[in-house]
This record gives C-alpha cells, structure tokens and sequence, in this order.
C-alpha cells in the first residue's frame, strides 16, 4: 500500500530564516517522489521531483528535498524563506504500477499550510 | 507548454442538479484524472481514465460518474449534487506509465458550492 504522511499541518517561520517541511512515505515499489506547491488561488505547481537518480533533488525557487529510503523521508528544505514562498506544499508519491495496470497513480499528502512573517 | 484548461473556476448549484464539470488537454495524454481538493484532507482522487471510454475508480467515487468519448476531454458528472459535494475539483493529466517524464499536469480548478 501506499501513503504520504505530513508531519506537520502548519509551519511558520520569519522571513529569511529555513525552512523545513516534512514528509514520510510509504510504497510497495519504488517510489517517484514529488513536491507540489499551491498558492492561494492558484493552481498546483511542481516545485520537484525524486526518481530514482540523485536522491538530493533541487527545484525551483531554491527548494531541494533529500531522498532517505532508510527513514522512509522526503523533507522539503530552504535556507532563507522569502514571503512569495507563504502557500500550502504537498508531499506526493507514485508508484510505478497499480492493481496490475502501469498508471502510476498519484497519492497526495494532506497538505502543509507555510506562513511566513516578515 | 501543456495546458489543462477547466471550464468554470466558480460553480452554484442546489441540490439535487445534475452538473457537468468539463476538463480539455492539449497534449495527447492518454491518461486523466479527477481529484477533489478539501481543507487538510489534501488531493483525493475520484476517477481515473487512461483510454478514450475506458474509466477505473478512484478512492472517492460515489456520488460521481465520468465521461470519456474523446481523447482530449474527460468530463465528471454529479448526478444529484449534495451539499457534501462542495470542494475544489482539479483534473489533472499525463502520459502512461511511471516513468520519470511521465509526470501530471493539473488545471486550474474549479470551485463548486452546493447549497
């Protein structure tokens, strides 16, 4: 079976300060890992992705998250939050195959609200 | 660049009508899908399609139905809307498969209020 579980359903920091936001999976497979960001209003954007190559995955806007198959982890970092990064992140994993067809279906996180304070 | 085009970001309807949400894509994907977005329940999928006519589960599908005759267009039917019906629908899309590439692109969304 698989799951996403975020730790933590609101993180706030100050302006200029890390950010971390994290996320634990669950996968029968091997996982494709992904972070999406929403901002208000808007619609979802892929902030990165983990398949399988580097496990230090960087995306846009200076996030990168670390692949950690022992911890079962896939934190999203970034060393000085800037108030246009104030949105909800979701931690997805997808699986190579499901119920016998190759769909790769994704499994979303409940979503991590970040605040940033000036 | 893929667009995923939805065709109302804001929706009113009473209870009981049958409504039609419509998702266009322009890139050729084989593969759609229907997901309902709640406050802290994140993204849960409805239905999925992954050919012209054909359609699977997902993990929400009671209440709704879905409709593909066309490649480009898959469509969600709520056959009699309730007011626990009320959420944000986004329809995604995306090549077969798991590979690396074969990631989803999503619309922009539309937000349905069933009163």
């Amino acid at each position: 079976a698989q799951s996403v579980t975020q730790l933590d359903s609101h993180v706030s920091v100050s302006e200029g300060t890390p950010v971390l936001l994290r996320c634990n999976y669950s996968s029968s497979y091997s996982p494709s890992l992904f972070w999406y960001v929403q901002h208000p209003n808007k619609g979802l954007q892929l902030l990165l992705k983990y398949t399988s190559a580097a496990t230090l995955v960087k995306g846009i806007n200076g996030f990168e998250a670390e692949f950690k198959k022992s911890e079962t982890s896939f934190h999203l970092t970034k060393p000085s939050a800037h108030m246009s990064d104030a949105a909800e992140y979701f931690c997805v994993v997808r699986t190579l195959a499901d119920r016998g067809s190759t769909l790769g279906r994704l499994y979303f996180g409940r979503g991590t609200q970040l605040t940033v304070w000036p | 660049d893929v667009k995923v085009t939805q065709s109302s970001r804001y929706l009113v309807k009473r209870t009981g009508e049958k409504v039609f949400l419509e998702c266009v894509q322009d890139m050729d994907h084989e593969n759609m899908f229907w997901y309902r977005q709640d406050p802290g329940l994140g993204l849960r999928l409805i239905y999925f399609s992954y050919d012209v006519k054909m359609k699977e589960k997902g993990d929400i599908p009671e209440g709704y139905s879905v409709s593909r005759e066309k490649k480009e267009r898959f469509s969600l039917i709520l056959e009699s809307a309730s007011t626990n019906q009320t959420s944000m629908y986004l329809c995604a899309s995306s090549f077969p498969g798991g590979g690396p590439k074969n990631e989803q692109y999503f619309g922009p969304g539309t937000r349905l209020t069933v009163t």
